[in-house]
Formats: structure tokens, C-alpha cells, sequence
């Protein structure tokens, strides 16, 4: 069965640091995601990471894959405000035959002056 | 493209009644759709899978004579919550796949909050 195991759960940063968002999956799996979601508000996709090795950045964020760990970081660089929201990683079921997502407990990310 | 629509977006019903819930692709035929429930401040749970044209998948412990899933046609999915309680209410989200299996990204709808009194 496949867990998805996301930490920290709560991020408090101040405005310019550095932060990492570690995800974890028990099973094997060939696709990552990670989404962003604000208060009351559904999922906004932020990435794909298809394969090993995989690397994708998008202004401050920048996430990577290493199949063999089973880990997959959301990496924040000189945090802003905007960032705030709950950051979830979701892993394709994949021993699922109908490719359905495995989301983590989601990290609330607070982002102060 | 690959826009998801849901609706209605929020809605408030009386503890017994039935509320239906939309799902629609409106840009891609999706031949498969994905029910997700989100309680307050936790994570998204699969409710159910359901394909176009056949009967819907169900995770355990959710109850599908008490979730009535119908996929009628690739663009529309509707979920009913039948004799809604009180702990019914929450955040529900749909997705949706351009194509079965497991290769395709998920396009997620806006979702419906419903909230049963």
C-alpha cells in the first residue's frame, strides 16, 4: 500500500530564508506532484517530476525526485509572503489500476516579515 | 485548457436531504474522474474513481449507496451525497484524466463546500 509522508506539517519562515519540504512514499511510484492550495481554495499544480534525477524550478520553488530514496523535496529560496498556503506532494498510485493519487498530510507554510 | 469546472461551488442543506454535485470537463473528454474529500486543515482523501459508462470504484470505508457516483458521459460526472448528515459535511474535490491508467496528470476542479445543518 502506498503512504505518502510529508514533513514538516507547519512552517513558519521569515521573509528571504531558505526552507526544504520533505516528502516521502513507502512503494514504488513513477510520477511526483505537488500542488498548492490556499485557504478555501482547490488544488493549483506546481510540478510534475516524471523520473529520477528530476529537477523543476518556477520563481522561488524549486522541487526534485530521487526515485531510489523514495524522496521528494520542495525547496523554497528567499521566501516571500506570497508563498504562504499549504504545499501537499501526491504520488501516482501506482499499483492502482486506475491511477489514482496518494496525497501527504500537506505542509502549512507561513511566511512572516 | 484542461479546465475542470465543479458545481455549485458552496452549498447548505438540511441534515437528511440529498445534494448532487458536478463535475465537468470542459475542455478534454475525460474518461476518468476522481472524488476527493477534504476535511478542515487535513489532506485530500480518495473517495471514489469513476469511468464513463461503467460503475464507479469505491475506497474503503466510503459508502456507495450513501455516495451515489454517476459518470454519464466524458464531460460530466455528478457525485450525490444521499441523506446528507451533519458529518457529511466538507470540502469536495474532483479531478479528472484525459485518459484511463495511470500516465496522465490530474486537472483538479475548484471544488464545493458543502456544509449540512
Amino acid at each position: 500500500e502506498l503512504k505518502v509522508e510529508q514533513n514538516p506539517l507547519f512552517l513558519s519562515m521569515q521573509e528571504g530564508k531558505n526552507y526544504t519540504i520533505y516528502c516521502n512514499y513507502s512503494t514504488t511510484s513513477d510520477r511526483l506532484y505537488w500542488y498548492r492550495q490556499d485557504p478555501g481554495k482547490s488544488l493549483e499544480s506546481l510540478f510534475v517530476l516524471l523520473s529520477n534525477g528530476a529537477v523543476k524550478q518556477e520563481g522561488r520553488l524549486m522541487a526534485s525526485l530521487d526515485t531510489k530514496a523514495r524522496l521528494s523535496t520542495l525547496h523554497i529560496t528567499a521566501a516571500v509572503h506570497d508563498l504562504s498556503a499549504t504545499y501537499f506532494c501526491a504520488a501516482l498510485n501506482y499499483g492502482g489500476s486506475q491511477g489514482n493519487l496518494i496525497f501527504g498530510k500537506g505542509t502549512k507554510l507561513s511566511v512572516k516579515p | 485548457g484542461a479546465v475542470v469546472s465543479q458545481h455549485p461551488s458552496w452549498v447548505i442543506c438540511k441534515s437528511g436531504t440529498s445534494v448532487k454535485i458536478e463535475c465537468r470537463s470542459l475542455d478534454f473528454q475525460a474518461t476518468t474522474m476522481f472524488w476527493y474529500r477534504q476535511f478542515p486543515k487535513q489532506s485530500l482523501m480518495l473517495m471514489a474513481t469513476s469511468n464513463e459508462g461503467s460503475k464507479a470504484t469505491y475506497e474503503q470505508g466510503v459508502e456507495k449507496d450513501k455516495f451515489l457516483i454517476n459518470h454519464a458521459s466524458l464531460t460530466l460526472s455528478t457525485l450525490t451525497v444521499t441523506s446528507a448528515h451533519p458529518e457529511d459535511s466538507s470540502f469536495y474535490i474532483c479531478s479528472a484524466s484525459r485518459v484511463p491508467g495511470r500516465r496522465e496528470t490530474q486537472y483538479f476542479g475548484p471544488g464545493t463546500r458543502l456544509l449540512v445543518l
